[in-house]
């Protein structure tokens, strides 16, 4: 079955960088997208960004560009998130999910990964 | 704020039928995009409940349907059960460039 399993918590101070890996199994790697996703405390879902895992493509969201760097590595089905010079703002749980299109709907995701920012 | 709307709440009795609306504009839903919905429980990862405006993935029951009119989507659900208490969010692309992800602000599910 299609899993995706995600590294674990991370508390960074501010200005800081993260990377938070999301493992996929159970299905063909390179053929489909990953998502992340990100969600502050009691907040709803901000999208951020996805990257295709066949050639590399990707689209940040405007509000994290020039901060976020999204990578694929295929011999290893591992998707990363790296997320440069970090406030508060920030502090949110991280998901990934795995796009399906044509239709492009996110049909499985990571358990999450929360990050904290505090000085 | 979202560029796509839903109701903050909705609620209803068990056996009822609810509505939630999510609506877009002319440079998203409107352009054609595709619109799926997730249903979100406290602590829990997203779940994928309709793809394409109107596809449950297997495992959905039937109860989950969705729709799409001009710049607006909606999802029903009917008989309502208390396992529907949940977060439930929108999500298509827009603003002009295909990957610009959006997601509604999410409205919340209480089942009276």
């Amino acid at each position: 079955q299609v899993q995706l399993v995600q590294s674990g918590v991370e508390v960074k101070k501010p200005g800081a960088s993260v990377k938070v890996s999301c493992q996929a199994s159970g299905y063909t790697f390179t053929n489909n997208g990953i998502a992340w996703v990100r969600q502050a405390p009691g907040q709803g879902l901000e999208w951020m960004g996805w990257i295709s895992a066949l050639n590399g493509n990707r689209n940040y969201a405007q509000k994290v560009q020039g901060r976020l760097s999204m990578t694929t590595d295929s011999s290893t089905t591992t998707a990363y998130m790296e997320l440069t010079s970090l406030t508060s703002d920030d502090t949110a749980v991280y998901y990934c999910a795995r796009m399906v299109c044509p239709h492009c709907a996110a049909d499985h995701w990571g358990q999450g990964t929360l990050v904290t920012v505090s000085s | 704020q979202s560029a796509l709307t839903q109701p903050p709440s909705v609620s209803g009795a068990p056996g009822q039928r609810v509505t939630i609306s999510c609506t877009g504009d002319r440079s998203n839903i409107g352009t054609g995009y595709d619109v799926h919905w997730y249903q979100q429980l406290p602590g829990k990862a997203p779940k994928l409940l309709i793809n394409g405006n109107t596809n449950r993935p297997s495992g959905v029951p039937d109860r989950f349907s969705g729709s799409t009119s001009g710049t607006s989507a909606s999802l029903a659900i009917s008989g309502l059960q208390a396992e529907d208490e949940a977060d439930y969010y929108c999500h298509s692309f827009g603003g002009g460039e295909r990957g610009a992800g959006l997601f509604g602000g999410g409205t919340r599910l209480t089942v009276l």
